[in-house]
């Protein structure tokens, strides 16, 4: 199993450019997630989905949309690009969503704005 | 909201030597998933250690073990016969259930801490 991949790996926008980051799991899991990581800090929830076709918003949403059309691809949209959303992204997945389920990252996108 | 803090920004070990990473956390609910994550320089988020509310006894994986205190509401990292592969970014991150769906969906991180093993 490949688990969460991520694509691009690295990616420079200007200021109102838009972009898709692609997630796709191989693991048959129900539950997607995408953070970002600002420097220095944690993780912050920015989307997530309970399955295909249901998306809901986390504690950082604005600026980004997302879809869920497949079980294994859980794709997060940048439409205009503002430096603010210079950070790195990580998607990840869980088959439950339970308080002891673990979920997995992917190796992550890191986005500049300029 | 529920809140993690990890009070240490950085941290130094001697290689061999045993460290904890200090990680507390805010929350009033009864069940709750306690999670440390290890971020290397290369970015990926590695998965170390859980410790669950309930659980009576402090996790182990390795190395690894959790030094859990429930009533101090503490659920500190500790990593034995350091590394030098060790030196990493180390974050803490609960989850617990959410009251409007009735799972739980969302982990909160610490802002972590590095920690750097010396040779």
């Amino acid at each position: 199993n490949a688990g969460v991949t991520q694509t691009p790996k690295f990616r420079i926008l200007k200021i109102g450019q838009s972009m898709t980051l692609q997630c796709t799991q191989d693991m048959n899991h129900n539950y997607m997630y995408w953070y970002r990581q600002d420097p220095g800090m944690g993780l912050k929830l920015i989307y997530y989905s309970v399955g295909a076709g249901i998306t809901d918003k986390g504690e950082v949403p604005n600026g980004y949309n997302v879809s869920r059309s497949t079980t294994e691809d859980f794709p997060l949209r940048l439409e205009l690009a503002a430096p603010s959303q210079t950070s790195v992204y990580f998607c990840a997945s869980s088959d439950l969503a339970g308080v002891n389920n673990e979920q997995f990252f992917g190796p992550g996108t890191r986005l500049t704005v300029l | 909201a529920q809140k993690i803090t990890q009070t240490q920004p950085g941290m130094f070990v001697q290689e061999k030597e045993a460290v904890t990473l200090d990680c507390t956390y805010d929350t009033s609910d009864p069940s709750y998933g306690l999670f440390w994550y290890k971020q290397p320089s290369s970015g990926e988020m590695i998965f170390l250690i859980y410790q669950g509310s309930y659980d009576q006894q402090n996790a182990t994986e390795g190395r690894y073990s959790l030094n859990f205190q429930k009533a101090r509401k503490s659920a500190n990292l500790v990593i034995s016969a350091s590394q030098l592969g060790d030196s990493a970014m180390y974050f803490c991150a609960m989850k617990k259930i959410d009251i409007s769906s009735g799972s739980a969906r969302q982990l909160t991180f610490g802002s972590g801490t590095q920690l750097t093993v010396l040779p």
